[in-house]
């Protein structure tokens, strides 16, 4: 059974960058999509982007657009998200989470990490 | 951007009740929708893909349905550990996949 445990939480200042790490155990990684979400105080998640692992094919969310990259490893199985020029908008837990795509149904995801928390004060 | 709303935000239920969740799309997404529990500081867990299918080892008490704009999500027999907020996501726009805001549901 495939496993996402992420990096620590992370406090940063305004205008720094965060590098949060996701990695797969108990599977297949490279193959499989890793997505990332965001869920910032008191709001729904957010899709960050998504990436193909043994590709390195990125997808982006248009809000995050030249502030976000997401990286994979295949050779140790981890996925990297870092975001740059952060601001108090962006404190939120991140998640990344496996991806299953068909024909039928489209995607879904359905193996999380366990969240990274990133404050910016 | 496709633009999910769900409702209601919050409800009060007991252990036992049966409870429905609406989730509305702002198109015609057939049914490609995703709904997800999470409970505080864990991981999201995947309840139902395609609006309706089940799962891998997710209860029968959870039932979903819908296609087009309109879906619902419904809990037969709520158990103490349903008490969590959920989410529904539409996977039509791929890869970019829109969230609802979310419906808690709390002990009454």
């Amino acid at each position: 059974q495939v496993r996402l445990v992420q990096s620590g939480a992370e406090v940063k200042k305004p205008g720094s960058s965060v590098k949060v790490s996701c990695k797969a155990s108990g599977g297949t990684f490279s193959t499989y999509p890793i997505s990332w979400v965001r869920q910032a105080p008191g709001r729904g998640p957010e899709w960050v982007g998504r990436i193909v692992p043994s590709l390195g094919i990125t997808h982006y969310a248009q809000m995050f657009q030249g502030r976000v990259a997401l990286t994979a490893d295949t050779s140790t199985s981890t996925a990297y998200m870092e975001l740059i020029s952060l601001n108090s908008a962006d404190t939120a837990v991140y998640y990344c989470a496996r991806v299953i795509t068909g024909n039928l149904f489209s995607y879904y995801m359905d193996v999380w990490g366990e969240g990274t928390t990133v404050i910016v004060s | 951007d496709i633009q999910m709303t769900q409702f209601p935000s919050s409800l009060s239920a007991s252990v036992g009740d049966k409870v429905t969740i609406t989730c509305r799309s702002s198109t015609d997404i057939s049914t490609f929708l995703n709904w997800y529990l999470h409970r505080p500081g864990e991981a999201p867990k995947l309840l139902i893909y395609g609006a309706s299918t089940l799962q891998s080892g997710v209860p029968i008490r959870f039932r979903g349905r819908g296609s087009g704009t309109d879906f619902t999500l419904t809990i037969n027999s709520l158990q103490p550990g349903d008490f969590a907020t959920y989410y529904c996501q539409q996977s039509y726009s791929v890869p970019l996949g829109t969230f609802g805001g979310g419906t808690k549901v709390e002990i009454k």
